[in-house]
C-alpha cells in the first residue's frame, strides 16, 4: 500500500520561504512516476503546485513558477516542495500525491497525502 | 490563462443518476488532456475517482463512469448513494501543466 505522509512548519512569516517535505512508503521515489504538490486555501478549490521526477525533471504551474522548487531526495525516499516570498494569499493546505506512469502513459494521480494546513502571517 | 469551468453545485435524490460536467476555456476537452476526476469531503483530503478520461481506481465504485460529452469531461454518478454528497474535481493536462476545474458540490437530499 502506498503511503503518502506531508510535514513541515505550519506557520511561515510574510516573505518567507515556506518548506514542506513528502515522505513516501510503499514505492521508490526513483520508479517511473511522478511526484506532485497540490495546495487548498481554506475554503476554496484545488491547485496544482507541480511535479517532479527523480531523474531531475520537473514541471511548475505558470502562476507560480517563479517562485516555486520542488525536489527528490533518493536517499530518503522523499520529496520536497519549497515556496518564496509567501504571502497571506499563500495559506493553504498542502497535499502530495502520486502520479503514476505505466507503460504507455502517465496522467494518473493516484494516492494522496492527507495534507498538511501552512499558515502565512507575522 | 487556462480556466477549467464546473458546475458549482447540482442536487440529486437518492438512487437517482447526475452528471457533472468539466469545460476548458482552450476549447474542447479531449482524450488528450487526460481528464481525471476526485472526491473531496469536508476535512478529508481528495479521493481519486477516475483517470484518463474512463478508467477506474481499483477503489472507485461501479456506480461512478467518466465520459467525454458535447466537448467536455463528464463524470456520471449512476445509483446515487447518500455517502456521495461531497465536492467533485476534475484535473486536466495542459501539456507540461495541469489545471483543476472550479468544484461541484453535489448535494444527495
Amino acid at each position: 500500500q502506498v503511503q503518502l505522509q506531508e510535514s513541515g512548519p505550519g506557520l511561515v512569516k510574510p516573505s518567507g520561504t515556506l518548506s514542506l517535505t513528502c515522505a513516501v512508503s510503499g514505492d521508490s521515489i526513483s520508479s517511473n512516476n511522478w511526484w506532485s504538490w497540490v495546495r487548498q486555501p481554506p475554503g476554496k478549490g484545488l491547485e496544482w503546485i507541480g511535479e517532479a521526477y527523480h531523474g531531475g525533471s520537473a514541471n511548475y504551474s505558470p502562476s507560480l513558477k517563479s517562485r516555486v522548487t520542488i525536489s527528490v531526495d533518493k536517499s530518503k525516499n522523499q520529496f520536497s516542495l519549497k515556496l518564496t516570498s509567501v504571502t497571506a494569499a499563500d495559506t493553504a493546505v498542502y497535499y502530495c500525491a502520486r502520479i503514476y506512469c505505466s507503460d504507455i502513459s502517465c496522467f494518473k494521480f493516484d494516492y494522496w497525502g492527507q495534507g498538511a494546513l501552512v499558515t502565512v502571517s507575522s | 490563462q487556462t480556466v477549467v469551468t464546473q458546475e458549482p453545485s447540482l442536487t440529486v435524490s437518492p438512487g437517482g443518476t447526475v452528471t457533472l460536467t468539466c469545460a476548458s476555456s482552450t476549447g474542447a476537452v479531449t482524450s488528450g488532456h487526460y481528464p481525471n476526476w476526485f472526491q473531496q469531503k469536508p476535512g478529508q483530503a481528495p479521493r481519486a475517482l477516475i483517470h484518463n478520461t474512463n478508467n477506474k481506481h481499483s477503489w472507485t465504485p461501479a456506480r461512478f463512469s467518466g465520459s467525454l460529452l458535447g466537448g467536455k469531461a463528464a463524470l456520471t454518478l449512476s445509483g446515487v448513494q447518500p455517502e456521495d454528497e461531497a465536492e467533485y474535481y476534475c484535473l486536466l493536462y495542459y501539456g507540461g501543466a495541469y489545471v483543476f476545474g472550479t468544484g461541484t458540490k453535489v448535494t444527495v437530499l
